[in-house]
């Protein structure tokens, strides 16, 4: 079964507006953290936010935030304000006890001028 | 967070020829992963690497095919044997800092076989 569902392939956005990427993940494990990163052409892999299961505040980190539904397993990234250097592909990632990470299909986002 | 260099960061090979990618790591970390991912995919563990240890693969990859090896804490390499053109994806190697909350991915290598 997936682990980490993304049901949007792609996105458009109008730069300066605000897109949410949704995630949805699947787990029994009581301690889990969740992650999204951000994969431009280039091909690396950047960090953008991390969520621990017993966090009970949503993680921000600059323009990004999660939506952290712990009830209904999701986890959605907010980007605000959107830039041109934003269009990039984003993966949803959850790490469970064995330390490793499952990732979502991904979302690709185009920043529209 | 930890800083890895990985190369080589792209190559092109001949299909039945081996390639090996290495992972340097500028401090100790218990644990590395490589993944594999096919164009336009997401990505994919191949194994866990343990320095002291065998590599732990997952279904549907073996060790004749991807041998890993760990020689200290802070490289590790893979190699991708007898390649065909199937092969061809970007492999990542992450490592998880204990205490960081964001696992850190070396800037990948784009292997096309021919």
């Amino acid at each position: 079964a997936q682990k980490i569902t993304q049901t949007q392939p792609g996105m458009f956005v109008q730069e300066k507006e605000a897109v949410t990427l949704d995630c949805t993940y699947d787990t029994s494990d009581q301690s889990y953290g969740l992650f999204w990163y951000k994969q431009p052409s280039s091909g690396e892999m950047i960090f953008l936010i991390y969520q621990g299961s017993y966090d009970e505040q949503n993680a921000t980190e600059g323009r990004y935030s999660l939506n952290f539904q712990k009830a209904r397993k999701s986890a959605n990234l907010v980007i605000s304000a959107s830039q041109l250097g934003d269009s990039a592909m984003y993966f949803c990632a959850m790490r469970e006890d064995d330390y490793k990470l499952s990732f979502g299909a991904g979302t690709t986002v185009t920043v529209r001028a | 967070s930890a800083v890895i260099s990985q190369k080589p960061s792209r190559d092109i090979c001949q299909r039945g020829t081996s390639l090996t990618i290495q992972c340097q790591v500028d401090s100790q970390v218990t644990m590395m992963f490589w993944y594999r991912q096919q164009p336009g995919q997401s990505l994919t563990l191949i194994a866990t690497a343990n320095q002291g240890s065998e590599a732990t693969y997952e279904s549907g990859f073996v060790i004749d095919k991807f041998p890993i090896s760990r020689p200290n804490l802070t490289f590790s390499t893979l190699t991708v044997s007898n390649m065909s053109p199937e092969d061809s994806s970007i492999y990542l190697c992450s490592v998880d800092r204990q205490g960081a909350r964001g696992y850190t991915f070396g800037s990948g290598t784009r292997l096309t076989v021919v």
